[in-house]
């Protein structure tokens, strides 16, 4: 599975939108790009996942350059409960371990 | 549904002594895994089941042993605990490649 990289740590206003970037620059053409993120210890809470077309659900937006090498997620609306550890997760589906690779991550502080 | 349980939340071991970590799910997914967090670390692989009576190691398998007797329940047994195995442990579950659920986790501590 392609190594992914993001910034350790952000801040981010209530109320506006959170910009979350990775960079996966070795993916591969049978990888999809996943983001799970952490509060406080609690267990990974799964976020939304792509290929290479832009996602959308309930919670945030998946943006997936033309290239596949880097993505943003966007929580449009953050709140002080988005704050959390975020990890972008490139793996071949489909996969029998399931197996995440998580990284450091990206710590996103949602301030008042 | 209760998703994926995990029982203790806590717990305090003195080198040597063995323990088994129960994890259970209600949502009839095939695949369970089990993973460890140590402080300011990324999750890692310890065991997975692709379904009952079906079990392989993941990445860091040493000093575990897991069964899947169900497919509600995977144990993850500590043979004979070490201070390097204090950790957070994480089970999971999915079907298909969707989404993977979490537990809450287990907090251990070996003495």
């Amino acid at each position: 599975d392609a190594k992914t990289t993001q910034p350790p740590s952000m801040d981010c206003a209530e109320g506006r939108a959170a910009n979350l970037p990775c960079n996966h620059s070795t993916i591969s053409g049978n990888e999809y790009v996943y983001w799970y993120r952490q509060i406080h210890s609690q267990g990974p809470q799964y976020i939304i996942h792509g290929l290479k077309n832009n996602e959308t659900n309930e919670m945030a937006s998946l943006i997936i350059t033309e290239d596949r090498k880097s993505s943003t997620l966007i929580l449009p609306h953050a709140t002080l409960r988005d704050t959390a550890v975020y990890y972008c997760i490139v793996k071949v589906i489909p996969s029998n371990t399931g197996k995440l690779i998580f990284g450091q991550g990206t710590t996103l502080q949602v301030k008042p | 549904n209760a998703g994926v349980t995990q029982t203790p939340k806590f717990q305090v071991l003195k080198t040597g002594q063995s323990m088994t970590l129960q994890c259970a799910q209600d949502m009839n997914h095939e695949y369970m895994s089990w993973y460890r967090q140590d402080p300011g670390m990324g999750l890692r692989l310890i065991h997975y089941s692709v379904g009952a009576g079906i079990t392989d190691q993941g990445e860091v398998p040493n000093g575990y042993n897991v069964s899947r007797s169900t497919t509600e329940d995977f144990p993850l047994r500590l043979l004979s605990a070490a201070p390097s195995q204090t950790s957070v442990y994480f089970c999971a579950s999915r079907t298909g490649d969707n989404e993977q659920f979490f537990g809450p986790g287990t907090r251990l501590t070996v003495l």
